[in-house]
């Protein structure tokens, strides 16, 4: 049962352009919502979070929105950095945390 | 600290082999998860500990997986016999609390190779 869903495995786009990635989830239940980076051979690391009862949280260059009507949360990353190709997983915080199952975001120089 | 430690980086055995993965959290983490990243699923959750008690297992593939950790700084998953199929990387991950806005702190995973 998958209650975190990323439906595109790639995406890529140009340096400096904005990278949008999506995620989909289906418990109402859950408290927080987190992005996570991870590179090759290394553990996901824990990019930004935001909590259930906001909409947007703002980091940076990094920026999530929470529609909690529609189930459904985003990650912008403007401008887009070489460095910041990786996989990106979604995940969802309730008693414990899901993941989706990522995004592979490439940019390119 | 040195984060989460994961051992052994990477692990080839034969199908039909007993494989243990072992975990040490971060010292005064209290939740401690292992985590399975295949292609097809992504990352999975196994089971997860909160002070060193077994709260959720039912991602536990089968009964050929099993869990345990004895102590607040160590942690092990084993598979056996192993299969093929369970070839993928397994992480370990701890938290200051399961509900958290901070993450979860990640092991660097064992790539575990089933042949």
């Amino acid at each position: 049962d998958q209650q975190v869903k990323q439906n595109s495995p790639s995406l890529s786009v140009q340096e400096g352009r904005i990278s949008i990635l999506n995620c989909d989830y289906t418990n109402s239940m859950f408290d927080y919502f987190l992005w996570y980076k991870k590179y090759p051979a290394e553990g996901p690391t824990f990019l930004i979070s935001i909590s259930s009862i906001k909409d947007k949280n703002e980091d940076g260059r990094f920026t999530v929105f929470l529609n909690k009507s529609a189930k459904h949360l985003s990650l912008h990353i403007v401008p887009s950095q070489p460095g910041d190709s990786a996989v990106y997983f979604c995940a969802a915080s309730g008693h414990d945390m899901r993941f989706g199952a990522g995004t592979r975001l490439t940019v390119k120089p | 600290d040195a984060g989460v430690i994961q051992s052994p980086r990477h692990e080839v055995t034969e199908m039909g082999q007993e494989v243990t993965l072992r975990c040490k959290p971060i010292s005064g983490h209290n939740s401690l998860f292992w985590y399975r990243q295949t292609m097809m699923r992504g990352l999975e959750l196994l089971i997860y500990f909160n002070n060193n008690v077994p709260i959720d297992d039912s991602g536990m593939p089968e009964d050929r997986f099993s869990a345990k950790m004895p102590n607040a700084s160590f942690s092990t998953l084993k598979i056996q016999p192993s299969e093929p199929r369970d070839s993928a990387v397994y992480f370990c991950a701890s938290s200051l609390r399961s509900v958290t806005n901070y993450g979860y702190t990640f092991g660097s995973g064992t790539r575990l190779t089933v042949v």
